[in-house]
């Protein structure tokens, strides 16, 4: 499975608090996303990273931030959590060849 | 921008049946399209690229540049093979924004006995 990690594996929180979510990866590769993954929409790219310290904005988001201090771990935080961030989070690597990219197993996240 | 278009939310077929999954893409360059799979609750699993023209599980996929598709096909469907699908397409080689991956919403393959 990649070595890819997501920590936690299932989360209940309230609206208006802060949640992080953690992706570990053991492969050592330069490129790292955080999606999401909703009903009738797929997988939607959230943030990436391509690089310790660079990392740049995806297709949603809005009220996400992260960041990647180390190679092995890309943090995603929502700074004020709310119903409509309810959904599976999903890490994936790229490994730069073929432009492909491997997935964690995802974190199932719900905002009461 | 790309598009990457998946016709079918729901697909049903027999056992043994031949399956096609319909993939559509825009996008003005030349693409790199994958197929991914994703069985119940479990993670994405890159099921075939079409740059290595492989055959993954008995499944094939033919980019088509004139049709800008990418169907995946089996001749014979198998209930494992019940899973939901998901094509995606990148950009190409280069920097790393060119990395990134444009998914479809995804074809929910049933396959009954």
């Amino acid at each position: 499975d990649a070595g890819i990690t997501q920590s936690p594996r299932h989360k209940v929180t309230e609206t208006g608090t802060p949640v992080t979510l953690r992706c570990h990866q053991t492969e050592n590769h330069r490129y790292m996303y955080w999606y999401r993954q909703d009903p009738g929409h797929g997988l939607r790219l959230i943030h990436y990273s391509y690089g310790v310290k660079d990392t740049d904005k995806g297709e949603v988001s809005d009220g996400y931030s992260v960041s990647r201090s180390k190679t092995e771990d890309f943090l995603l935080t929502l700074e004020s959590a709310t119903s409509s961030q309810t959904s599976v989070y999903f890490c994936a690597i790229g490994t730069g060849v073929y432009n492909e990219q491997f997935f964690g197993p995802g974190t199932r996240l719900t905002v009461l | 921008a790309q598009r990457v278009t998946q016709p079918e939310k729901l697909l049903s077929v027999f056992k043994g049946a031949p399956v096609e999954l319909k993939c559509n893409y825009s996008y003005s360059g030349s693409p790199e399209l994958f197929w991914y799979v994703q069985y119940s609750r479990q993670r994405l699993q890159l099921l075939l690229r079409h740059i290595s023209r492989e055959s993954i599980k008995g499944f094939t996929a033919d980019l088509n540049k004139g049709e800008t598709s990418f169907h995946l096909k089996k001749p014979f469907a198998q209930e494992e093979d019940s899973a939901m699908y998901y094509c995606a397409l990148s950009e190409g080689w280069g920097g790393g924004s060119n990395y990134k991956l444009t998914f479809g919403k995804g074809t929910l393959l049933t396959v009954n006995p």
